[in-house]
């Protein structure tokens, strides 16, 4: 099943608002990675993090990594419209080395 | 994200009869893999390959089969026995199998169930 959880299944926001999706593991994850898939689209990778603890930017976007390595996040600071879509991570789990997807956050935003 | 190619993007069948989705790439990747997407379920990983004439099952194997006789190719075969394969499915690939590598995506074929 699922090993990996990812809250909220849908946010709703303001243009300008700021959006934080979480992603849980039950288990220690080696690395986690997020991909954006708008709609009608497929997953585009956005950003992979390895180390405990680390924390990384991509222009409005801030992407977490827990400390015990179990759990991440992404911010988006300011919504834009063009930030509409699925937001999904990843991580091997399991002991298996193929990433498991989580069931993705959808972003709306209302202008 | 380009290099990854998946036909037809859109595709009709009846109950009862299979149907494959082709994929191919030209990255020069090892590993490809099979996905399928629901709404609000993510993204399943129905079978994989880390190389040529090698592939595994995935979480939702049961009723799909793969080939992998070419390095760049990986059709996927939607059997009559699948009890629901109305679906949109995504095809990636990826440098290895390894848990790091970027998996790329193409861009899907929604197959229609009638």
């Amino acid at each position: 099943g699922q090993q990996v959880m990812q809250i909220p299944q849908y946010q709703h926001v303001q243009e300008g608002e700021d959006f934080t999706t979480y992603c849980n593991s039950s288990t220690t994850l080696s690395n986690i990675q997020w991909y954006k898939q708008r709609p009608g689209g497929h997953p585009v990778f956005l950003i992979q993090l390895v180390k405990s603890g680390e924390v990384k930017k991509q222009k409005r976007l801030t992407f977490q990594f827990g400390e015990a390595k179990k759990n991440s996040s992404l911010h988006i600071t300011a919504t834009q419209t063009t930030d509409v879509g699925t937001y999904f991570c990843a991580g091997p789990t399991g002991g298996s080395y193929i990433p498991t997807f989580g069931r993705g956050t959808s972003l709306i935003v209302h202008p | 994200d380009g290099g990854i190619t998946q036909s037809p993007k859109y595709l009709f069948r009846k109950e009862g009869q299979n149907v494959t989705l082709s994929c191919e790439q030209n990255l020069n990747h090892d590993a490809m893999y099979w996905y399928r997407q629901d709404p609000g379920q993510g993204l399943r990983l129905i079978y994989y390959s880390q190389i040529v004439n090698d592939f595994q099952k995935g979480d939702i194997a049961e009723g799909y089969s793969v080939s992998r006789e070419k390095k760049e190719s990986f059709p996927l075969t939607v059997t009559s026995a699948q009890k629901n394969p109305t679906a949109f499915y995504l095809c990636a690939s990826s440098y290895s199998a390894g848990g790091t590598d970027t998996q790329y995506f193409g861009p899907g074929t929604r197959l229609t169930v009638l």
